[in-house]
C-alpha cells in the first residue's frame, strides 16, 4: 500500500498520559499536514511540515501539542498530558510539491481519553 | 481570510436522481477549490479540483463540480446518484500558503 499510513488506528490513553501519533507520507511526498476532526465538525488544520521544518503551526494549541517531521522516519504528532477534550480523530495528509496539489489522507488515528 | 461554507448538514436523494452538494467560498485572490469524500472510519479521498480553466470540472466516480465566480460557488453534482455515494462530503479552499480550509461537511444519503 503506497498510500499515507497512520498508526495506530486507535489509541486509548488515560488523562495525563502522552499520546504519540505517527504518519508516513506517500512515497515521494515531502509535505505533511495534520488535522483534527471532532464529531459534527469539519477538519481543523493543525500543522504543516516539510522535512525537518515546521512551515505553519497556526492551528496547533499553544501548550501540550507538538509535531515533527524528521529527516528519516515518520512524522509524529505528540500530545502531552492528554485531557478528555483531546479525544478526536487525527488525520495526516501528504502532498508532493505543496503547490495547490491535492492532499492525500491517511485513515486517521482515533484517540480516546479515559 | 479564506473560508468555505457548506450550508446543508444533510442531503437526501433517491437513487437514480441527480444530486447536488452545495459549497460557497470566500477568498482573496484566485480560488483553488477541492472536493473530498469521506466514508466511515476512513480518511478523506480526493474527488476533484478547480485551479483554472473550464468552469465545469469532472472528477472521480462520475462526480463533477461547477465553478461560478459571480456566485462564489463550487457545487458538487452527479447526474444519477448511487446508494454507494452515501458518505460525508467536504469542500475545501487553499490559500497562497498552501493551507487547506475545509467546510464542516455535508452528509449525503442516497435512498434506495
Amino acid at each position: 500500500n503506497a498510500g499515507v499510513m497512520q498508526n495506530p488506528r486507535h489509541l486509548v490513553r488515560r488523562r495525563g498520559q502522552e499520546a504519540r501519533l505517527r504518519c508516513s507520507p506517500m512515497k515521494g511526498h515531502s509535505h505533511v499536514y495534520w488535522y483534527r476532526q471532532l464529531p459534527e465538525e469539519g477538519l481543523k488544520f493543525m500543522v504543516y511540515l516539510q522535512k525537518e521544518n515546521i512551515i505553519d503551526e497556526s492551528g496547533m494549541p499553544k501548550e501540550r501539542f507538538s509535531a515533527e517531521f524528521p529527516k528519516e522516519g515518520p512524522s509524529i504528532l505528540r500530545i502531552q498530558q492528554v485531557v478528555r477534550g483531546d479525544s478526536a480523530a487525527y488525520f495526516c495528509a501528504s502532498s508532493s510539491t505543496g503547490n495547490n496539489q491535492p492532499q492525500h489522507f491517511g485513515d486517521g488515528t482515533r484517540l480516546s481519553i479515559l | 481570510a479564506q473560508s468555505v461554507a457548506q450550508p446543508e448538514d444533510q442531503v437526501n436523494v433517491a437513487e437514480g436522481n441527480p444530486l447536488t452538494v452545495k459549497c460557497t467560498y470566500s477568498v482573496s485572490g484566485n480560488p483553488y477549490l477541492f472536493w473530498y469524500v469521506q466514508y466511515p472510519n476512513r480518511g478523506l479521498q480526493f474527488l476533484l479540483k478547480y485551479i483554472t480553466g473550464d468552469n465545469l470540472v469532472k472528477g472521480s466516480y462520475g462526480f463533477e463540480a461547477e465553478f461560478n465566480k459571480s456566485q462564489t460557488s463550487f457545487h458538487l453534482k452527479k447526474p444519477s446518484a448511487l446508494v454507494s455515494d452515501s458518505a460525508l462530503y467536504f469542500c475545501a479552499v487553499v490559500d497562497t500558503g498552501n493551507q487547506f480550509y475545509f467546510g464542516t461537511g455535508t452528509s449525503l444519503t442516497v435512498i434506495p
